[in-house]
């Protein structure tokens, strides 16, 4: 199917427990973002990509891990999840800058973590 | 710092009603400016945005907005809601050409019949 997808829509782990989140788009957009997603605090940026190979810091990075080895694809890791991680994750996707490319989101991965 | 602010968290609305749901940002050089909706256990939507040009700006679903650049706002309109609105709303602002939006923090639009 075409557009963004991410995997997998629910999860529940522990404290300290590795996660990946995936995030899988088809139009082969070169900007990749994560964002979570917290009440009070609208979407904040994690990290982003410009393409494969390149990727930056956001907003609230510290506590993931992030890769691109193919354009399409843009993993986020939590290397040891903690409590204040329990949220909801959007990965986003645009062709170009934000001013002239609409920007697309996935329906979002709800982590909790126990 | 740079932010944005919707003062209403939650905004509820009978149907057929007009409703306004409030953005503030915070000034700067240059900004982009965009409106996202949310509806329940999906991502988030384009609405509308402005980049330069009239100030008014429509959108989908009959949304509008309109850009104030001595108060700083964005404040987003509807004439005639439907229940249908009922959704989360984002205002969204891309600060001086950078690569990534500061989002405010939501306002909840409930639609009542």
């Amino acid at each position: 199917d075409a557009g963004i997808t991410q995997s997998p829509r629910y999860k529940i782990t522990e404290t300290g427990r590795q996660v990946t989140l995936m995030c899988h788009q088809t139009w082969s957009h070169s900007y990749m973002f994560w964002y979570r997603q917290d009440l009070g605090h609208g979407l904040r940026l994690i990290y982003y990509s410009a393409a494969a190979d390149i990727t930056d810091k956001g907003e609230v990075p510290d506590g993931y891990v992030v890769s691109r080895s193919k354009t399409e694809n843009f993993p986020l890791t939590l290397e040891s999840a903690t409590r204040s991680q329990t949220s909801v994750y959007f990965c986003a996707s645009t062709s170009g800058g934000l001013i002239d490319n609409e920007q697309f989101f996935g329906p979002g991965t709800r982590l909790t973590v126990l | 710092a740079q932010s944005v602010t919707q003062l209403d968290s939650q905004v509820p609305v009978f149907e057929e009603a007009p409703v306004e749901l409030r953005c503030n940002y915070s000034s700067s050089v240059s900004v982009y400016l965009f409106w996202y909706v949310q509806y329940p256990n999906q991502g988030l939507q384009l609405l509308l945005k402005y980049l330069s040009g009239s100030t008014l700006v429509k959108g989908i679903n009959g949304f509008e907005a309109e850009f104030n650049k001595s108060q700083t706002s964005f404040h987003l309109r509807k004439p005639s809601v439907h229940i249908s609105d009922t959704a989360e709303y984002f205002c969204a602002v891309v600060y001086n050409y950078g690569q990534n939006f500061v989002f405010g923090p939501g306002t909840r639009l409930s639609v009542l019949p």
